[in-house]
């Protein structure tokens, strides 16, 4: 059974200090890691997609990394927006069903 | 691009009552859509497929005469909560996946039940 482990559960930065946030999995063949934010109260936001180990994926102030076991999201100079719990997931074995990690919640003080 | 639109976005019911969530796709045709819950901090979980024109399909565990999925039309899925109990109460989620295969999962912004 696919599993997807996050680590930290939660994180708490003082803004412009950059950290990594992990995402673990184990899947029977990976078919694509996905990485989302979720603000309080709302849905989760797509940001990235990753499908082979060393590829990696920017936007702003978030860049996404996989390898073979795990995927690692850094936040670089963090701003308070940047508050969020952030959520990967990876595809289950047929059809676009995802199965999500526990998330890390980040806040970033100012 | 893609939007997904769940309404309400919050309710209120007495328990015993029935709850129905909406979930629209706006601006592309889902034959599939996807409903998680999620409980306060904690992540999202399946709950069940719904597919248009046929039966849903439930993640193991959980009641599918309690949460009853329709998916009418390619753009609108519902999920009714009958006789909802205070511990129904949480944050459900519906999604779609806008194109191809794996493609990126569209999500509406959630409704939050509260069953009292």
């Amino acid at each position: 059974e696919d599993q997807v482990t996050q680590s930290p559960e939660a994180l708490r930065l003082q803004e412009g200090e950059s950290s990594s946030l992990n995402c673990s999995y184990t899947v029977s063949g990976l078919r694509g890691l996905f990485w989302y934010r979720q603000d309080p109260g709302k849905g989760p936001e797509f940001l990235f997609t990753l499908y082979s180990a060393g590829e990696e994926k920017e936007k702003e102030r978030l860049k996404a990394t996989l390898t073979k076991k795990e995927s690692f999201l850094h936040i670089t100079a963090p701003k308070p927006e940047d508050s969020a719990t952030y959520l990967c997931a990876v595809p289950k074995a047929a059809g676009n069903k995802l199965t999500f990690g526990g998330g890390t919640r980040v806040l970033v003080k100012p | 691009g893609a939007v997904v639109s769940q309404h309400p976005s919050w309710v209120i019911c007495k328990s015993g009552t029935s709850v129905k969530i909406e979930c629209r796709s706006l601006d592309f045709q889902a034959t599939t859509m996807f409903w998680y819950r999620q409980f306060p901090k904690q992540s999202l979980m399946l709950m069940a497929t719904s597919n248009e024109g046929s039966k849903a399909t439930y993640e193991q565990g959980v009641e599918k005469d309690k949460f009853l999925i329709n998916h009418a039309s390619l753009t609108l899925s519902t999920l009714t909560v009958t006789s909802a109990h205070p511990e129904d109460s949480s944050f459900y989620i519906c999604s779609a996946p806008p194109g191809t295969y794996n493609s990126p999962l569209h999500f509406g912004n959630g409704t939050r039940l509260t069953v009292t």
